[in-house]
Order: structure tokens, then sequence, then C-alpha cells
């Protein structure tokens, strides 16, 4: 059964520090991975989409990894900012097209000051 | 902002009612999603259009459930007989048709959230 696990559900951080996001998948076949960050109460926005041949993606303070042979994907956020506080959500799309992706349940994250 | 805009942003119905929302997505898209989102889970796909014609629907969807996209441009989701499992965020997503569909990245609207009482 295709499915994005993410870890861990919820976080708490001081504003300042960096935090690391974690997402196991077992979907297959496997086209790519997208990060999206959602504010409550707002749709959500994507940060980064990785290929099978891509392992690293950065967008300013939020780098992504790719590991396809163990199937996991991390979201890793620097100098984390108030602004930060959201679900970030992994899905994986199977065949590339956007009506077919898994969407992970996500991790909530609130940056304490 | 040229955004993907979605109205009302908020709904209260009584059971029983017939609800319709409107997306208006970005206008150099070609492809319009509708999803729906209740908390603490991720979105759940419904159906997708390529310019008018609605391509792809969820088994999931229930017959009371209706998108249109009649001249390729905005979209009307309509839910007919409302129950409280309806109660949810319904989300719109556009994107554009590229060769390289790894690099359309859907672009969300902020929802309606539909309450029924």
């Amino acid at each position: 059964k295709n499915q994005v696990e993410q870890s861990p559900q919820s976080l708490i951080i001081l504003e300042g520090k960096n935090c690391t996001l974690q997402c196991n998948y077992t979907v297959s076949p496997f086209s790519n991975l997208r990060w999206y960050k959602q504010d409550t109460g707002r749709g959500p926005v994507s940060l980064t989409i990785m290929t099978f041949s891509e392992n690293t993606k950065s967008n300013g303070r939020y780098t992504a990894t790719l590991d396809a042979d163990t199937k996991q994907s991390s979201l890793h956020i620097t100098a984390s900012q108030l602004s930060d506080s959201a679900s970030y959500i992994c899905v994986v799309s199977a065949s590339g097209s956007n009506y077919q992706l898994i969407w992970g349940a996500g991790t909530k994250l609130i940056i304490k000051p | 902002d040229t955004g993907v805009s979605q109205n009302p942003r908020h709904k209260i119905t009584k059971r029983g009612q017939n609800v319709t929302f409107r997306c208006d997505p970005i206008s150099e898209h070609n492809r319009l999603y509708w999803y729906r989102q209740t908390l603490g889970q991720g979105p759940e796909f419904l159906t997708y259009f390529q310019n008018e014609a609605q391509l792809e629907k969820s088994r999931l969807l229930s017959d009371r459930f209706s998108a249109e996209r009649p001249k390729g441009s905005f979209s009307t989701l309509e839910i007919q007989r409302t129950e409280q499992g309806d109660s949810a965020m319904y989300l719109c997503a556009s994107s554009r048709n590229l060769r390289d569909r790894a690099s359309s990245p859907l672009h969300f609207g902020n929802g309606t959230r539909l309450t029924v009482t």
C-alpha cells in the first residue's frame, strides 16, 4: 500500500534553533517528492520538489534531502523564525501526475520566542 | 496578487442544504484540482480538470458532489444535500501543463471552510 509517514507529529523549538523533519515513504513507482508548508487556515505552499536523481534541494533556510534507496526524506530548517510555525507536509508522486499524490499527515512545528 | 482565489472563505450551512464554492486559478494554468482537507490530515484529492475537461474523479467522491469548469477558467464545486461529514476545508489548486511534470508544482488557494450544522 502506498503510504507516506512523517515524524515527529509535532515539534516545539526555540526561535533561532535548527530542526529536522522526517518523511518515510513506501510509494512505488516513484516520480518525485515534495515538501509543502501550510499555515493554519491557509492552503499549502510548495517548498521543494525533488526527483529520483536529486538528493538535496534548498529554498532559502529550508533544505530537503532525499535518499531514494532507503525511501527517506528530511526537511532541515536553519535559524528558525516565528513565521516558520506551520504544518510541513511531505508528498510523494508515484506517476508524476499532480492528481496521483500520496500526502503525509504533516508535522506541526511551533517556534517559541 | 495573481494567486489562486477561492470564495467564500467560510460557509456555514444546515444539513440538507446545497452549497457551491468558486475557484479562480492562476490565469496561465490550464490544470485545476479540488481537494478536501480535515483537521490533522493531508489534502484528499477530489477531482481534476485540464482546461474544461474533467479528467479524473476520486472514487471516494459521492454523487452529491459535482464540479464544473465551463470555460476552462474558473471552477465551481457543488455539494448537494450536505451532511455533517462534509464539514472540511475545500482547497482548489492549479498548475501548468509542463512536459516535465515533476517541475509543475501545485499552487493552492486558501480554501473554503465548510461547516454543516
